[in-house]
């Protein structure tokens, strides 16, 4: 059964750089078939897609993320990583990591979500 | 981007009884080869999304077969058979044909 745990600070300073990590159990980050990506929810709010990696390293992001935001997998550790650069009060939100199947280009597993808030 | 409006925003249901949401896209979703890239998700209470239909109208792994998602183009419909208790939370459609991809609103079913 494959699980994906979220680590990473719940509080953030704007202008810091949020950096999350998820740990994927139960299946190999590289094994074919599948991509891994973010989505996130703002508070009270619904769902914003981020975007995902392949594990050829290929990413797709969202456009109004894109210049903040860096995915990377890491096989060795088999996680997936999110890093978004100058945070706003705006990037306050739960995060939650995914897989994605290629067989129906959409995220068919979620991680339980984490919560950022960007405070001083 | 492609706009993706869902309706009704709130649905309150007795149970036993059907329930019907649309999703209305901006844009054709209907590829070249056939698919419709439109699915549908489920947030419960307290919980991560849980995918229910891929695209357009496939049920995902371990979805009961009282939900059902038919459409096309820029049209979609998920219905539920007999709603029972536990189908409480929040219904969104997203498009995954486009970058950036895009959720709807969010449709809200309650049981009267």
């Amino acid at each position: 059964q494959v699980q994906l745990q979220e680590s990473g600070p719940g509080l953030v300073s704007p202008s810091q750089t949020l950096s999350l990590s998820c740990t994927v159990s139960g299946d190999s980050i590289s094994s074919g078939g599948y991509y891994w990506g973010w989505i996130r929810q703002h508070p009270g709010k619904g769902l914003e897609w981020i975007g995902y990696v392949y594990s050829s390293g290929s990413t797709y992001y969202n456009p109004s993320l894109q210049s903040r935001l860096k995915m990377s997998l890491d096989t060795s550790k088999n996680q997936v990583s999110l890093t978004l650069r100058s945070v706003s009060a705006a990037d306050t939100a739960v995060y939650y990591c995914a897989r994605g199947k290629r067989d129906y280009d959409t995220f068919d597993i979620f991680s339980q979500g984490t919560v950022v808030t960007v405070s001083s | 981007d492609i706009v993706m409006t869902q309706s009704p925003l709130s649905l309150p249901v007795t149970p036993g009884e059907p329930a019907s949401i649309s999703c209305r896209s901006s844009q054709n979703l209907l590829h070249r080869n056939g698919n419709n890239y439109l699915h549908w998700y489920l947030q419960k209470p307290g919980q991560s999304p849980q995918l229910l239909i891929y695209l357009g109208s496939n049920r995902a792994s371990g979805v009961p077969d009282r939900f059902s998602g038919s459409g096309s183009g820029a049209d979609f419909t998920l219905k539920i058979s007999r709603v029972e208790a536990g189908d409480v939370g929040i219904y969104y459609c997203l498009q995954t044909l486009q970058n950036p991809e895009t959720f709807g609103q969010g449709t809200r079913l309650e049981i009267k």
